[in-house]
Protein backbone atom coordinates (compact mmCIF):
# COMPACT_ATOMS: atom_id res chain seq x y z
CA UNK A 1 0.00 0.00 0.00
CA UNK A 2 0.84 3.62 -0.55
CA UNK A 3 2.51 5.17 1.99
CA UNK A 4 1.55 9.42 2.76
CA UNK A 5 4.24 12.16 4.05
CA UNK A 6 3.06 15.38 5.72
CA UNK A 7 4.69 17.88 7.64
CA UNK A 8 3.91 17.90 11.20
CA UNK A 9 2.45 21.05 11.47
CA UNK A 10 1.64 24.15 9.76
CA UNK A 11 0.38 27.88 10.86
CA UNK A 12 -2.20 29.84 8.61
CA UNK A 13 -3.74 33.24 8.99
CA UNK A 14 -7.03 33.77 8.77
CA UNK A 15 -8.75 34.47 5.72
CA UNK A 16 -5.61 33.57 3.72
CA UNK A 17 -5.75 29.96 1.22
CA UNK A 18 -4.34 27.03 3.66
CA UNK A 19 -2.05 25.07 1.35
CA UNK A 20 -1.57 21.51 2.79
CA UNK A 21 0.97 19.36 0.80
CA UNK A 22 1.27 15.74 0.88
CA UNK A 23 3.73 13.12 -0.81
CA UNK A 24 3.01 9.83 -2.12
CA UNK A 25 5.57 8.74 -4.02
CA UNK A 26 4.09 4.51 -4.22
CA UNK A 27 0.92 5.57 -4.66
CA UNK A 28 -0.55 3.17 -7.71
CA UNK A 29 -2.59 3.65 -10.72
CA UNK A 30 -5.62 2.63 -9.29
CA UNK A 31 -5.53 4.18 -6.14
CA UNK A 32 -7.43 7.95 -4.49
CA UNK A 33 -5.98 10.36 -2.97
CA UNK A 34 -7.88 11.28 -0.15
CA UNK A 35 -7.97 14.26 2.51
CA UNK A 36 -9.66 14.31 5.80
CA UNK A 37 -9.48 16.40 9.02
CA UNK A 38 -10.54 15.98 12.34
CA UNK A 39 -11.32 18.60 15.33
CA UNK A 40 -10.25 17.95 18.81
CA UNK A 41 -11.83 14.55 19.25
CA UNK A 42 -14.07 14.63 17.16
CA UNK A 43 -14.92 11.35 13.97
CA UNK A 44 -12.41 12.18 11.02
CA UNK A 45 -14.28 14.93 8.63
CA UNK A 46 -14.68 14.27 4.59
CA UNK A 47 -12.68 16.60 2.74
CA UNK A 48 -12.33 15.45 -0.60
CA UNK A 49 -10.75 12.55 -2.92
CA UNK A 50 -9.14 12.21 -6.33
CA UNK A 51 -7.86 10.04 -8.86
CA UNK A 52 -5.61 12.25 -11.03
CA UNK A 53 -7.92 15.25 -12.02
CA UNK A 54 -8.07 18.42 -9.95
CA UNK A 55 -10.90 18.43 -8.14
CA UNK A 56 -12.78 21.42 -6.18
CA UNK A 57 -15.49 20.93 -3.53
CA UNK A 58 -17.92 23.98 -1.36
CA UNK A 59 -14.97 22.60 1.39
CA UNK A 60 -11.93 22.84 -0.48
CA UNK A 61 -9.60 21.90 -3.61
CA UNK A 62 -7.43 19.32 -4.48
CA UNK A 63 -4.93 19.34 -6.60
CA UNK A 64 -2.65 16.24 -7.67
CA UNK A 65 0.51 16.31 -9.65
CA UNK A 66 0.83 14.94 -12.61
CA UNK A 67 2.84 11.83 -11.74
CA UNK A 68 0.46 11.46 -8.86
CA UNK A 69 3.16 11.69 -5.92
CA UNK A 70 2.13 14.75 -4.79
CA UNK A 71 -1.24 16.53 -3.56
CA UNK A 72 -1.85 19.44 -2.00
CA UNK A 73 -4.98 20.77 -0.59
CA UNK A 74 -6.17 24.11 -0.70
CA UNK A 75 -8.55 26.12 1.73
CA UNK A 76 -9.12 28.80 0.14
CA UNK A 77 -10.05 31.53 2.95
CA UNK A 78 -9.21 30.22 6.01
CA UNK A 79 -10.92 29.94 9.28
CA UNK A 80 -10.20 29.82 12.84
CA UNK A 81 -12.56 26.99 12.51
CA UNK A 82 -10.64 25.50 10.57
CA UNK A 83 -7.88 24.37 12.35
CA UNK A 84 -7.57 20.66 13.20
CA UNK A 85 -5.24 17.89 12.05
CA UNK A 86 -5.88 16.74 8.32
CA UNK A 87 -5.10 13.76 7.12
CA UNK A 88 -3.89 12.48 3.69
CA UNK A 89 -4.49 8.66 2.96
CA UNK A 90 -4.19 6.74 -0.06
CA UNK A 91 -7.37 4.95 -0.28
CA UNK A 92 -6.52 1.77 -0.30
CA UNK A 93 -5.23 1.72 3.36
CA UNK A 94 -8.43 2.71 4.64
CA UNK A 95 -9.43 -1.25 5.06
CA UNK A 96 -5.67 -3.04 5.43
CA UNK A 97 -4.48 -4.34 8.19
CA UNK A 98 -1.47 -2.67 8.33
CA UNK A 99 0.55 -2.74 11.69
CA UNK A 100 0.94 1.56 11.75
CA UNK A 101 -1.84 3.76 12.54
CA UNK A 102 -4.36 4.18 9.19
CA UNK A 103 -4.48 7.29 9.31
CA UNK A 104 -0.90 8.25 10.00
CA UNK A 105 -0.03 11.47 12.09
CA UNK A 106 -1.44 13.91 9.39
CA UNK A 107 -0.60 17.75 9.53
CA UNK A 108 -1.33 20.18 12.38
CA UNK A 109 -2.85 23.50 11.14
CA UNK A 110 -3.26 26.11 13.67
CA UNK A 111 -5.06 29.10 11.96
CA UNK A 112 -4.37 32.52 13.94
CA UNK A 113 -6.27 35.35 13.53
CA UNK B 1 -23.27 16.22 10.95
CA UNK B 2 -22.28 13.36 9.22
CA UNK B 3 -25.28 11.01 9.53
CA UNK B 4 -23.68 7.95 11.28
CA UNK B 5 -24.61 7.94 14.95
CA UNK B 6 -22.84 6.15 17.75
CA UNK B 7 -24.16 5.53 20.66
CA UNK B 8 -23.21 5.62 23.48
CA UNK B 9 -21.28 8.52 23.43
CA UNK B 10 -19.11 7.77 26.71
CA UNK B 11 -18.97 4.42 28.39
CA UNK B 12 -17.28 3.74 32.01
CA UNK B 13 -16.64 0.26 32.83
CA UNK B 14 -14.40 -1.88 34.91
CA UNK B 15 -11.43 -4.15 33.94
CA UNK B 16 -12.86 -7.41 32.60
CA UNK B 17 -15.96 -6.32 31.52
CA UNK B 18 -18.12 -6.53 28.53
CA UNK B 19 -19.23 -3.94 26.83
CA UNK B 20 -21.28 -3.02 23.15
CA UNK B 21 -20.66 -0.20 21.11
CA UNK B 22 -23.49 0.31 18.26
CA UNK B 23 -23.53 1.95 15.10
CA UNK B 24 -26.57 3.14 12.71
CA UNK B 25 -24.75 4.18 9.05
CA UNK B 26 -26.16 7.12 7.01
CA UNK B 27 -29.15 6.08 5.29
CA UNK B 28 -28.46 3.84 2.26
CA UNK B 29 -24.93 3.22 2.87
CA UNK B 30 -24.17 -0.36 2.97
CA UNK B 31 -20.97 -0.86 4.54
CA UNK B 32 -19.68 0.24 8.11
CA UNK B 33 -16.28 0.32 9.62
CA UNK B 34 -14.99 -0.02 13.29
CA UNK B 35 -11.92 2.15 14.08
CA UNK B 36 -10.14 3.15 17.69
CA UNK B 37 -8.06 5.88 18.22
CA UNK B 38 -5.79 5.82 21.32
CA UNK B 39 -3.38 8.51 21.98
CA UNK B 40 -0.41 6.44 21.19
CA UNK B 41 -1.57 4.49 18.38
CA UNK B 42 -3.48 7.05 16.35
CA UNK B 43 -6.65 5.91 14.27
CA UNK B 44 -6.39 2.08 13.68
CA UNK B 45 -8.48 0.47 11.69
CA UNK B 46 -10.74 -2.44 13.19
CA UNK B 47 -13.15 -4.45 10.79
CA UNK B 48 -15.36 -3.64 7.85
CA UNK B 49 -18.79 -5.33 6.91
CA UNK B 50 -20.64 -5.07 3.56
CA UNK B 51 -24.50 -5.42 3.97
CA UNK B 52 -24.07 -8.11 6.64
CA UNK B 53 -20.81 -9.68 5.76
CA UNK B 54 -17.33 -9.39 7.05
CA UNK B 55 -15.19 -7.51 4.27
CA UNK B 56 -11.88 -6.93 5.98
CA UNK B 57 -10.14 -7.36 9.24
CA UNK B 58 -7.78 -4.76 10.57
CA UNK B 59 -5.69 -5.14 13.71
CA UNK B 60 -8.67 -6.19 16.20
CA UNK B 61 -7.98 -8.22 19.38
CA UNK B 62 -9.74 -11.71 19.26
CA UNK B 63 -11.38 -10.46 22.60
CA UNK B 64 -13.40 -7.84 20.36
CA UNK B 65 -16.24 -9.03 17.75
CA UNK B 66 -18.89 -7.44 15.62
CA UNK B 67 -21.71 -7.60 13.34
CA UNK B 68 -23.59 -5.75 10.87
CA UNK B 69 -27.59 -6.61 11.21
CA UNK B 70 -30.21 -6.97 8.85
CA UNK B 71 -30.83 -3.29 9.38
CA UNK B 72 -27.73 -2.54 8.82
CA UNK B 73 -26.56 -0.98 12.05
CA UNK B 74 -23.69 -2.37 13.55
CA UNK B 75 -22.20 -3.57 16.99
CA UNK B 76 -18.69 -3.81 18.62
CA UNK B 77 -18.50 -6.07 21.50
CA UNK B 78 -15.38 -5.74 23.57
CA UNK B 79 -14.51 -8.29 26.18
CA UNK B 80 -12.39 -9.10 29.20
CA UNK B 81 -11.65 -5.39 28.96
CA UNK B 82 -8.03 -4.54 30.09
CA UNK B 83 -6.62 -0.72 31.01
CA UNK B 84 -4.79 -0.20 27.47
CA UNK B 85 -8.44 -0.60 25.28
CA UNK B 86 -9.42 2.54 26.66
CA UNK B 87 -10.03 4.36 23.31
CA UNK B 88 -12.48 6.46 21.13
CA UNK B 89 -13.83 4.00 19.18
CA UNK B 90 -15.22 5.54 15.29
CA UNK B 91 -17.50 3.74 12.81
CA UNK B 92 -17.85 4.99 9.58
CA UNK B 93 -20.24 4.19 6.82
CA UNK B 94 -19.80 4.10 2.99
CA UNK B 95 -22.26 3.91 -0.01
CA UNK B 96 -20.30 0.98 -1.71
CA UNK B 97 -16.96 -1.60 -0.88
CA UNK B 98 -15.10 0.67 -3.70
CA UNK B 99 -12.25 2.87 -3.15
CA UNK B 100 -13.85 5.49 -4.52
CA UNK B 101 -16.57 5.61 -2.31
CA UNK B 102 -15.92 7.81 0.64
CA UNK B 103 -16.22 6.93 4.24
CA UNK B 104 -18.22 8.99 6.74
CA UNK B 105 -17.48 9.26 10.45
CA UNK B 106 -19.75 9.08 13.21
CA UNK B 107 -18.56 11.28 16.70
CA UNK B 108 -17.17 7.83 18.18
CA UNK B 109 -17.56 6.34 21.69
CA UNK B 110 -15.32 7.21 24.00
CA UNK B 111 -14.69 3.89 26.30
CA UNK B 112 -12.59 4.62 29.78
CA UNK B 113 -11.60 1.62 31.38
CA UNK B 114 -11.15 1.49 34.84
Amino acid sequence: DAKTTQPTSMDCAEGRAANLPCNHSTISGNEYVYWYRQIHSQGPQYIIHGLKNNETNEMASLIITEDRKSSTLILPHATLRDTAVYYCIVRAQLNTNAGKSTFGDGTTLTVKP
Amino acid sequence: DSGVTQTPKHLITATGQRVTLRCSPRSGDLSVYWYQQSLDQGLQFLIQYYNGEERAKGNILERFSAQQFPDLHSELNLSSLELGDSALYFCASSVADRVESPLHFGNGTRLTVT
